[in-house]
């Protein structure tokens, strides 16, 4: 069965700073996709960027990007330069046709 | 802005009675889902669409049932609402493209059972 594993409840960071969001992941599929999803207090679920298992180049959006190790079965979430709005939950999810989501990592960012 | 919409987006109901939730989309794509979420459990997907009439369930699906008549419509039933169904519901759509299958989430409904 799969399983997302992010093992930080909270983190804080220092605007203008980069912060790494650590996530794991276990899967039996030989192809699977990583996902990270961002959700501010007003509550909606916003897609930040996709990762394909067999993807050769670590993805990238803006000023996210998706450190993936294949290996270690992780898929760890790099916001550069972060902003006061990047304060919001994280969630990292795998799989294509059923996502399957981690618990979340509350990132807080101050001035 | 995935054309999603969810309806109700609050509902406070009663143990025992039935309760609906609808998800409509524009954009007609096949595959739709809905999530609970809850704190301390992330997103746990109670069912899925992969069609027209074509439904199965995901990982807490008991007490639920979905129904999907049209493209565009996906609902989800609690035939008899219980407390521990207090939670928030999502419904999602997936774009399939070259080479990402990203979900796109709507509003989100928060449904209380007393």
């Amino acid at each position: 069965a799969q399983k997302i594993t992010q093992t930080q409840p909270g983190m804080f960071v220092q605007e203008k700073e980069a912060v790494t969001l650590d996530c794991t992941y276990d899967t039996s599929d030989p192809s699977y996709g990583l996902f990270w999803y961002k959700q501010p207090s007003s509550g909606e679920m916003i897609f930040l960027i996709y990762q394909g298992s067999y993807d050769q180049q670590n993805a990238t959006e803006g000023r996210y990007s998706l450190n993936f190790q294949k290996a270690r079965k992780s898929a760890n979430l790099v916001i550069s330069a972060s902003q006061l709005g990047d304060s919001a939950m994280y969630f990292c999810a795998t799989n294509t046709d059923k996502l399957i989501f981690g618990t979340g990592t509350r990132l807080q960012v101050f001035p | 802005d995935a054309g999603i919409t969810q309806s109700p987006r609050h509902k406070v109901t009663e143990t025992g009675t039935p309760v609906t939730l609808r998800c409509h989309q524009t954009e007609n794509h096949r595959y739709m889902y809905w999530y609970r979420q809850d704190p301390g459990h992330g997103l746990r997907l109670i069912h899925y669409s992969y069609g027209v009439k074509d439904t199965d369930k995901g990982e807490v699906s008991d007490g639920y049932s979905v129904s999907r008549s049209k493209t565009e419509d996906f609902l989800l039933t609690l035939e008899s609402a219980t407390s521990s169904q207090t939670s928030v519901y999502f419904c999602a759509i997936r774009r399939t493209g070259v080479s990402s299958y990203e979900q796109y989430f709507g509003p989100g409904t928060r449904l209380t059972v007393t």
